[in-house]
């Protein structure tokens, strides 16, 4: 079975500095999606920026950028010139052939005035 | 256009009791999925309705069970209601076959339920 793992249940850093958040998975399978979402304190889910797997680029998206590496089966999440509202709790999904998205238990990140 | 509506936004309910839970997709998406945010235990996946039918199913008890209406919008039941059940439920939409290929979750705001 698929499994996401997020290592950093918490972290914290200071306005404008660059954070990296971490994320593996496991699959057997060559193709698949790699997604990372972030929920604000309001709750509100919402799509970060996506990867897939057969795309060797690693995907950007304004201040937010992948490092994907699929030998390794790793899939990190780096945010440069942190802001405030950047606080929130980051989760990293896998989806599968059965469009079953599969998150992990998320990385709170608190950005420090 | 209207986001992934969920009601209620809050609901308590003592043991033993049966939950509703209700969900209206964004307009056009025919597929809906069901995810439990209990603390510390990140998204699980509940369910998954298209078209009517349940795709795929987590792995959470029978009591756990819900469907889709014609009109997408879905429901989810949950039925003798434990403690840990206490959760937050969020509904997530999207289009079965995409055009760019990726799946991606519209989420509403969730419904949290709470069991006494």
């Amino acid at each position: 079975a698929q499994t996401v793992t997020q290592s950093q249940p918490e972290m914290s850093v200071q306005e404008a500095e660059t954070v990296t958040l971490s994320c593996t998975y496991d699959t057997s399978e060559s193709n698949y999606y790699l997604f990372w979402y972030k929920q604000p304190p309001s709750r509100q889910m919402i799509l970060v920026i996506r990867q897939e797997a057969y795309k060797q680029q690693n995907a950007t998206e304004n201040r937010f950028s992948v490092n994907f590496q699929k030998a390794a089966k790793s899939f990190s999440l780096k945010i440069s010139d942190s802001q405030l509202g950047d606080t929130a709790m980051y989760f990293c999904a896998f989806m599968n052939r059965d469009d079953k998205i599969i998150f992990g238990k998320g990385t709170r990140l608190h950005i420090l005035p | 256009e209207a986001g992934v509506t969920q009601s209620p936004t809050h609901l308590i309910k003592t043991r033993g009791q049966q939950a509703t839970l209700r969900c209206s997709p964004i307009s056009g998406h025919t597929s809906v999925y069901w995810y439990q945010q209990a603390l510390g235990l990140g998204l699980q996946f509940l369910l998954w309705y298209d078209e009517g039918e349940e795709r795929n199913r987590g792995n959470f008890p029978p009591r756990f069970s819900g469907r889709q209406f014609p009109n997408y919008s879905s429901e989810l039941n949950v039925n003798a209601l434990e403690l840990e059940d206490s959760a937050l439920y969020l509904c997530a939409s999207s289009f079965l076959y995409p055009v760019s290929g990726a799946n991606v979750l519209t989420f509403g705001a969730g419904s949290r339920l709470t069991v006494l």
